[in-house]
């Protein structure tokens, strides 16, 4: 089956620690994305890569940091800097930045921060 | 001022009814509109895709764009309870590394 994946689907750690959230494709998708979703504000961007080795900051990229070492993953880091850790984490892939401009995203992890 | 604006809901109709969805947004470059559908605790899955002014047809499912107005609009028809979810309209401009810009979602519930 193709898709995304996002593990884990729950996630809840200590204020202070960091704590890594994985996002797989096996799509063959160029393009990833990561969003945050909270209630009432919709989805925000944080970081993107368009390409393997090469990423971008999103909207609200303070207190994260991402990777893109190979076409299929996209881990995103939420750091102890990042002051309102507790959201729910949403990736997104597309085809190719030239090929249309829908994104289809993963099932989402919710992380809290206690 | 949000550069996308989206009631948030709930909206309610009963099942069978013709549901209509809308946004705004101010900015005038946007070129690609999109609706996404929601279930709660889910990621968002996209229902329908429009380039420009015009409309577009999938099924029960028709996307309305209007540039001179900057309104987009969804409508459901013969809705389903399977049709309660939260709906997200998003949209780019062109040249932006597809950037995508999100309503804040309407939270629809069909009822029996």
């Amino acid at each position: 089956d193709g898709g995304i994946t996002q593990s884990p689907k729950y996630l809840f750690r200590k204020e202070g620690q960091n704590v890594t959230l994985s996002c797989e494709q096996n799509l063959n998708h160029d393009a990833m994305y990561w969003y945050r979703q909270d209630p009432g504000q919709g989805l925000r961007l944080i970081y993107y890569s368009q390409i393997v080795n090469d990423f971008q900051k999103g909207d609200i990229a303070e207190g994260y940091s991402v990777s893109r070492e190979k076409k299929e993953s996209f881990p995103l880091t939420v750091t102890s800097a990042q002051k309102n850790p507790t959201a729910f984490y949403l990736c997104a892939s597309k085809p190719s930045d030239r090929l249309g401009y829908e994104q289809y995203f993963g099932p989402g992890t919710r992380l809290t921060v206690t | 001022q949000k550069e996308v604006e989206q009631d948030p809901g709930p909206l309610s109709v009963p099942e069978g009814a013709i549901v209509s969805l809308n946004c705004t947004y101010s900015n005038s470059a946007f070129q690609y509109f999109m609706w996404y559908r929601q279930y709660s605790r889910k990621g968002p899955e996209l229902l329908m895709y429009t380039y420009s002014s015009g409309n577009k047809e999938d099924g029960r499912f028709t996307a309305q764009v209007d540039k001179s107005s900057k309104y987009i609009s969804l409508f459901i028809r013969d809705s389903q309870p399977s049709d309660s979810a939260t709906y997200l309209c998003a949209m780019s401009e062109t040249g932006t590394a597809s950037k995508l810009t999100f309503g804040t979602g309407t939270r629809l519930q069909v009822t029996l």
